[in-house]
């Protein structure tokens, strides 16, 4: 079955600061895996999106890594901010089903002053 | 630009009630999708179309049913509705199917709450 495993659950960092979130996953074939920011009450936005043959993607503030041969993915935040108060959700596509996405928990990320 | 529109934000239901939850999207995207988001889970796909006149059922698509009459709207409709399905709902849209490694674009989200 594939799994989308996301670590830590929940972190707390001070304005200013990086952070780093995990994502482990069982998917295979590996098709894509993307990195979404959802706000509390709202609904997710992409941040990136990896193919098999990128290692690193970068958007704003927010670097993504993926190595497709330990099957594992990081999102790395820098110089945190408030409005970086979210919840980060990993997924992962196959490819060999068009529809079928494996979403992971989400890792949610409070930014104190 | 709107994008994806969903509606109600928030609706309470008793048991064995019925409602449609409607979503909209401006974007012209063929493919459409419904998933729901429970608590320390993964969002889950409900149902899905690939354009008008054409869906298809997801991972969990029991209690539930779409309809696809235009390129714009994909409503979810929920008949005798069950504490299990007390949720979040999200419709999404993109332009090619989601494995392809475009963008989905994702609704504000409509809580659902059955008791």
């Amino acid at each position: 079955k594939n799994q989308v495993e996301q670590s830590p659950q929940s972190l707390i960092i001070l304005e200013g600061k990086n952070c780093t979130l995990q994502c482990n996953y069982t998917v295979s074939p590996f098709s894509n895996l993307r990195w979404y920011k959802q706000d509390t009450g709202r609904g997710p936005v992409s941040l990136t999106i990896m193919t098999f043959s990128e290692n690193t993607k970068s958007n704003r503030r927010y670097t993504a890594t993926l190595d497709a041969d330990t099957k594992q993915s990081s999102l790395h935040i820098t110089a945190s901010q408030l409005s970086d108060s979210a919840s980060y959700i990993c997924v992962v596509s196959d490819g060999s089903n068009d529809y079928k996405l494996s979403f992971g928990a989400g890792t949610t990320v409070t930014v104190r002053a | 630009n709107a994008g994806v529109t969903q509606t109600p934000k928030f609706r309470i239901l008793k048991i064995g009630q019925s409602m449609t939850l409607q979503c909209t999207q401006d974007m012209n995207h063929n493919y459409m999708y419904w998933y729901r988001q429970d608590p320390g889970m993964g969002l889950k796909l409900i149902y899905y179309s690939v354009g008008a006149g054409i869906t298809d059922k997801g991972e969990v698509p029991n209690g539930y049913n779409v309809s696809r009459s235009t390129t714009e709207d994909f409503p979810l409709r929920l008949e005798l509705a069950a504490p299990s399905q007390t949720s979040v709902y999200f419709c999404a849209s993109s332009y090619t199917p989601e494995s392809s490694g475009n963008t989905i674009y994702f609704g504000e989200g409509s809580w659902l709450t059955v008791v």
